[in-house]
């Protein structure tokens, strides 16, 4: 079983800044995906950006980019020149190579600042 | 593309009563999961379908139900409804757990 944690229930950040969000993650699993997901005022999940744990570096994505780091079991969203677009509910996610199911933390509201 | 698409977006439905919901996959997606949300217990795994067979449950009890058609749309059923089935139930498709999962807009469902 997996359990995803995100301790951080709202965050805020001013236009044009960085923000970091934080998610730890337990699984039994030796191979795995994690995913961050957005889900603005319009419900719909929208992938961010993901990462296979069997893949060191760090995945990218424009001003998305994240910070796995395995042996902690933590995996961090930064996002980079914040947009007021970027105001929405976000959720850390993981899935085991062999099955289908996500495992969801329970999210991080961010705000972004004119 | 054509994304994941769910109706209804939205629906209100008596205690006691049973509800249908629908999802249709991203063409080339055989894969189809459902997911409920709500705000005490957040995003909460049903269960998934894969070519017809259901291949992953979570722990719900069978008032809640699925099925998977051969052209992949899915079928979300919850029989004898109470209050706490309301919530927003969310439909994913995906080519592969690596690609990711795409979500449609989900069904709000209000259970009065």
């Amino acid at each position: 079983a997996q359990t995803v944690t995100q301790s951080q229930p709202e965050m805020s950040v001013q236009e044009a800044e960085t923000v970091t969000l934080s998610c730890t993650y337990d699984t039994s699993e030796s191979d795995y995906y994690l995913f961050w997901y957005k889900q603005p005022p319009s419900r719909q999940m929208i992938l961010v950006i993901r990462q296979e744990a069997y893949k060191q570096q760090n995945a990218t994505e424009n001003r998305f980019s994240v910070n796995f780091q395995k042996a902690a079991k933590s995996f961090s969203l930064k996002i980079s020149d914040s947009q007021l677009g970027d105001a929405a509910m976000y959720f850390c996610a993981a899935a085991e190579t062999s099955g289908s199911r996500l495992t969801f933390g329970e999210g991080t509201q961010l705000t972004v600042n004119p | 593309k054509a994304g994941v698409t769910q109706t209804p977006r939205y629906l209100i439905k008596t205690r006691g009563q049973q509800v249908t919901l629908s999802c249709s996959p991203i063409s080339g997606h055989r894969s189809v999961s459902w997911y409920q949300q709500t705000p005490g217990q957040g995003l909460q795994f049903l269960f998934e379908y894969f070519s017809e067979t259901q291949r992953n449950k979570g722990n719900f009890p069978g008032r809640f139900s699925g099925r998977q058609f051969s052209n992949s749309r899915s079928e979300m059923n919850v029989s004898t409804l109470e209050l706490g089935d309301s919530a927003l139930y969310l439909c994913a498709s995906s080519l592969s757990s690596l690609d990711g999962y795409t979500f449609g807009s989900g069904t709000r469902l209000t259970v009065v």
